[in-house]
């Protein structure tokens, strides 16, 4: 069965650093990988997502995400953090079109000023 | 376009007792996912529905049950609440064509509070 890990429930960067939130999976196949964002009181919004093709894969906001097949991992990051990029992170995997999508528990990310 | 619509916003139940909330997918689109949000669980899958079926179903016990209507509208219930059922209910839709690897449209979910 699919998995994803976030390691970090909750990253503090300041405003212009880098932002590096991380994502490992676990799929028995070739898995599908997301990145969503929650805003306070709000639902999810898709950040990006990876099915096929290049493994460097550009989001909105400024954030990219690169699929790394050897290391299982699919970290999120963005180069000068913004105050308005505080809210939660999650990672999700799939393991195809018609298959549920699994979250990770979520990375809450704070800027400091 | 209007998004995802979930009712009520919030509701407040006691021990033991049943709740329905309710979800209006975008229009058009035929699939529609339930997910149990908590702080200390995060956003755990509940079921996922395409053209009135259960297509997918996490790991919740039986007192939780869905359905899709003809018209994409899904309801959730639960059954003899508990106090752990508290939670915020997300709901999202995606695609016409039921490709879950499309974007997945979230409502603002239903804050359940059971007492």
């Amino acid at each position: 069965a699919q998995s994803v890990t976030q390691l970090g429930s909750h990253v503090s960067v300041s405003e212009g650093a880098l932002v590096l939130l991380r994502c490992n999976y676990s799929s028995s196949v070739p898995p599908y990988l997301f990145w969503y964002v929650q805003y306070p009181n709000q639902g999810l919004q898709l950040l990006l997502k990876y099915t096929t093709g290049a493994t460097l894969v550009k989001g909105i906001n400024g954030f990219e995400a690169e699929f790394k097949k050897s290391e299982t991992s699919f970290h999120l990051t963005k180069p000068s953090a913004h105050m308005s990029d505080a809210a939660e992170y999650f990672c999700a995997v799939s393991e195809g079109s018609a298959s549920k999508i699994i979250f990770g528990s979520g990375t809450r990310l704070s800027i400091r000023p | 376009k209007a998004g995802v619509t979930q009712t009520p916003r919030y509701l407040i139940k006691t021990r033991g007792q049943q709740v329905t909330l309710s979800c209006s997918p975008i229009s058009g689109h035929r699939s529609v996912s339930w997910y149990q949000q908590t702080p200390g669980q995060g956003l755990q899958f509940l079921f996922e529905y395409f053209s009135e079926t259960q297509r997918n179903k996490g790991n919740f016990p039986g007192r939780f049950s869905g359905r899709q209507f003809s018209n994409s509208r899904s309801e959730m219930n639960v059954s003899t609440l508990e106090l752990g059922d508290s939670a915020l209910y997300l709901c999202a839709s995606s695609s016409t064509s039921g490709n879950l690897l499309e974007k997945l449209f979230f409502g603002s979910g239903t804050q359940l509070s059971v007492l």
